[in-house]
C-alpha cells in the first residue's frame, strides 16, 4: 500500500531564506508526483507536477525534485517571501490513478 | 480565482436536513472528484466520476449521495448527516486520464452539523 510522508512536519524561516520541504512515498508504481499549495480555509492550487519520467519542475522561484527509485521529492523555495506561508502537500498518483497524499508541511515565513 | 466554483462557500445543518452541494468547471475536464477534508489533515477521496460515471466510491456512508448531471456539473445530495461529517468538502476535476495533467481544486464547502 502506497504511503507518502512529509518532513518537516513545519517548518518557519525568516523571510529571504532558501528552503527545501521533503517528500518520500513507498511505492514508485506511480504516474507522477504533485505539489500543491493550501491557504487556510482554502483548496488546493496546483504548484508543480513531475510525471514519473521527469527528474524536475520549475516554476519561477519554485523547482520540484523526483528521484523515482528512492522514493523521494524536495520542493526547492528561493528568496522565500511572507505571501509563501501556507501548508504544502505532495501526492502521488498511484497504479489506480487516484492520488495519495502527505499529511503536508506547515511553512511560515517571518517579515 | 478557482476555475472549479463551488457552492455554498458555508452551510450549516441539522442532522434531520437535507441540502446539496453543487460543483461546477467549464475548462472541459471529464473526470470529476468528491474529497472531504478535516482540519489539519490530507483530503480524503470520496467519489470519482470519469465521463459522467460513477467509477469510484470510497465506501461512503449512504447519507453522501452523489450525482453528475453533465459534464460541468458534480453534485453531492447530503441526508441525515452526523457531526462528525463537519468538514471541508472539496470538489477538484482534471483530464480523464492524462497523468501529465494536475487535479483543479475548488475552494471548498465548509460543512457544519448541529
Amino acid at each position: 500500500k502506497q504511503e507518502v510522508t512529509q518532513i518537516p512536519a513545519a517548518l518557519s524561516v525568516p523571510e529571504g531564506e532558501n528552503l527545501v520541504l521533503n517528500c518520500s512515498f513507498t511505492d514508485s508504481a506511480i504516474y507522477n508526483l504533485q505539489w500543491f499549495r493550501q491557504d487556510p480555509g482554502k483548496g488546493l492550487t496546483s504548484l508543480l507536477l513531475i510525471q514519473s519520467s521527469q527528474r524536475e519542475q520549475t516554476s519561477g522561484r519554485l523547482n520540484a525534485s523526483l528521484d523515482k527509485s528512492s522514493g523521494r521529492s524536495t520542493l526547492y523555495i528561493a528568496a522565500s517571501q511572507p505571501g509563501d506561508s501556507a501548508t504544502y502537500l505532495c501526492a502521488v498518483l498511484d497504479s489506480n490513478y487516484q492520488l495519495i497524499w502527505g499529511a503536508g508541511t506547515k511553512l511560515i515565513i517571518k517579515p | 480565482d478557482t476555475e472549479v466554483t463551488q457552492t455554498p462557500k458555508h452551510l450549516v445543518m441539522g442532522m434531520t436536513n437535507k441540502k446539496s452541494l453543487k460543483c461546477e468547471q467549464h475548462m472541459g475536464h471529464r473526470a470529476m472528484y468528491w474529497y472531504k477534508q478535516k482540519a489539519k489533515k490530507p483530503p480524503e477521496l470520496m467519489f470519482v466520476y470519469s465521463y459522467e460515471k460513477l467509477s469510484i466510491n470510497e465506501s461512503v456512508p449512504s447519507r453522501f449521495s452523489p450525482e453528475c448531471p453533465n459534464s460541468s456539473l458534480l453534485n453531492l445530495h447530503l441526508h441525515a448527516l452526523q457531526p462528525e461529517d463537519s468538514a471541508l468538502y472539496l470538489c477538484a476535476s482534471s483530464q480523464a486520464g492524462q497523468s501529465n495533467q494536475p487535479q483543479h481544486f475548488g475552494d471548498g464547502t465548509r460543512l457544519s452539523i448541529l
